[in-house]
Parts: structure tokens; C-alpha cells; sequence
């Protein structure tokens, strides 16, 4: 079983669209949690730290539930700009820290 | 806003050369990482760095691999014998605390031919 396992996608959406993602990850033992963006050849970015409580930032919400070993984001009004791959991402925060990254989804918002 | 720097943005070379690519991390970060992509996968943890030594690595990075931070700044990866199937995309990483987030850097293509 993958460590981080994302939605396949890809998501086509309109722009205004509210569009979610979806997320598991197989360690217990994880205890931090992102949502990244790639833009096609550059680097991740970070979009969002996820927190059990959940949290919200302009129109992304993060959601986490501990017990599921589940993460989403959802995205609200989606602009076109909103368009690249999105990356669940657990940090198990032992040893090095690393970060373990799902495979990605990608979005294209559509005018 | 602090960056991580890379460079160079892309390398070509020759199978069975080495390569050494740099990465100048956030200056107040303490922990440092190699990540890789090769085209259309995922980002693939190689190593992490920490007060001077290796903290993990993974099986990817094997003895043709090699991490140094030579002075106060530079986080250099070397490849020693470059294979074909070592060109992707590398990204240096640095954070605060083992538990943060990363900043990534842009990314040094590799291409080896």
C-alpha cells in the first residue's frame, strides 16, 4: 500500500466551481501535514499546513481526520489560476524529518 | 521573502561523469534535504541533512551518492557515476524543525545522456 495516496485525476472543472480533494496516508505515526502545489516543471509549494481542528484559508479549507488517516482540501470560487497539481504531503517528523509525498492531482480550471 | 537557491537550473552530462549540484539554503534553517522527480512521478525523498551528518537517506541514495555542506551556506549532492536513469529534476529543501514544512528550491534539471 502507497504511504500517501491521492485522487487520481485529472480534475477538469469551470471556473467558480468548488472542487475537493482527497487524501490517505497508511502511517499512524505521522504527525504533520501540507497541502503543496506544483506548477508543470517547478517546484512544490506549500499551500496549506492541515490541522485536526481544520483550517481555512481564503477559499482552500484543509480538513483532517486523525482517526480516518484522511486529509482534504477543498477549493471554493476556482479561478484559473488555481490550475496546477495539488500534493498531499505527511511528514512522520522522526529521524530527518522527510517529507512523503502522494503522486498528485492535477486541476484544470477551464474559462 | 528567504529562498532556497539552486544551481545550476539545468546539467547535461555524459553517462559515467560526475556531477555535484548546489543548493544555498534559508540561512536560519537547521535541517536540509535532497528530493528528486523524475518526469511525470512523484517527488521521492533522497536524504536529509542535520548538525553536520546524514540524518536518513533513502534506498535510492546509494554509494554513488553523497551530500556535504562545505562552509556555512553551500549543501552540495554528488552523484559520482551518473547513470541514465538518474536524470530528473532534483530539489534542495531546508526547514526550521524536523516537523515543518519544506521551502524547496527551483529545481536543477539533470539530464543524463
Amino acid at each position: 500500500r502507497k504511504e500517501v495516496e491521492q485522487d487520481p485525476g485529472p480534475f477538469n472543472v469551470p471556473e467558480g466551481a468548488t472542487v475537493a480533494f482527497n487524501c490517505t496516508y497508511s502511517n499512524s505515526a505521522s504527525q504533520s501535514f501540507f497541502w503543496y502545489r506544483q506548477d508543470c516543471r517547478k517546484e512544490p509549494k506549500l499551500l496549506m499546513s492541515v490541522y485536526s481542528s481544520g483550517n481555512e484559508d481564503g477559499r482552500f479549507t484543509a480538513q483532517l481526520n486523525r482517526a480516518s488517516q484522511y486529509i482534504s482540501l477543498l477549493i471554493r470560487d476556482s479561478k484559473l489560476s488555481d490550475s496546477a497539481t495539488y500534493l498531499c504531503v505527511v511528514n512522520r517528523g522522526n529521524q530527518g524529518g522527510k517529507l512523503i509525498f502522494g503522486q498528485g492531482t492535477e486541476l484544470s480550471v477551464k474559462p | 521573502e528567504p529562498e532556497v537557491t539552486q544551481t545550476p537550473s539545468h546539467q547535461v552530462t555524459q553517462m559515467g561523469q560526475e556531477v555535484i549540484l548546489r543548493c544555498v539554503p534559508i540561512s536560519n534553517h537547521l535541517y536540509f534535504y535532497w528530493y528528486r522527480q523524475i518526469l511525470g512521478q512523484k517527488v521521492e525523498f533522497l536524504v536529509s541533512f542535520y548538525n553536520n551528518e546524514i540524518s536518513e537517506k533513502s534506498e535510492i541514495f546509494d554509494d554513488q551518492f553523497s551530500v556535504e555542506r562545505p562552509d556555512g551556506s553551500n549543501f552540495t549532492l554528488k552523484i559520482r557515476s551518473t547513470k541514465l536513469e538518474d536524470s530528473a529534476m532534483y530539489f534542495c529543501a531546508s526547514s526550521e524543525a524536523r516537523d515543518r514544512d519544506d521551502t524547496f528550491g527551483s529545481g536543477t534539471r539533470l539530464t543524463v545522456v
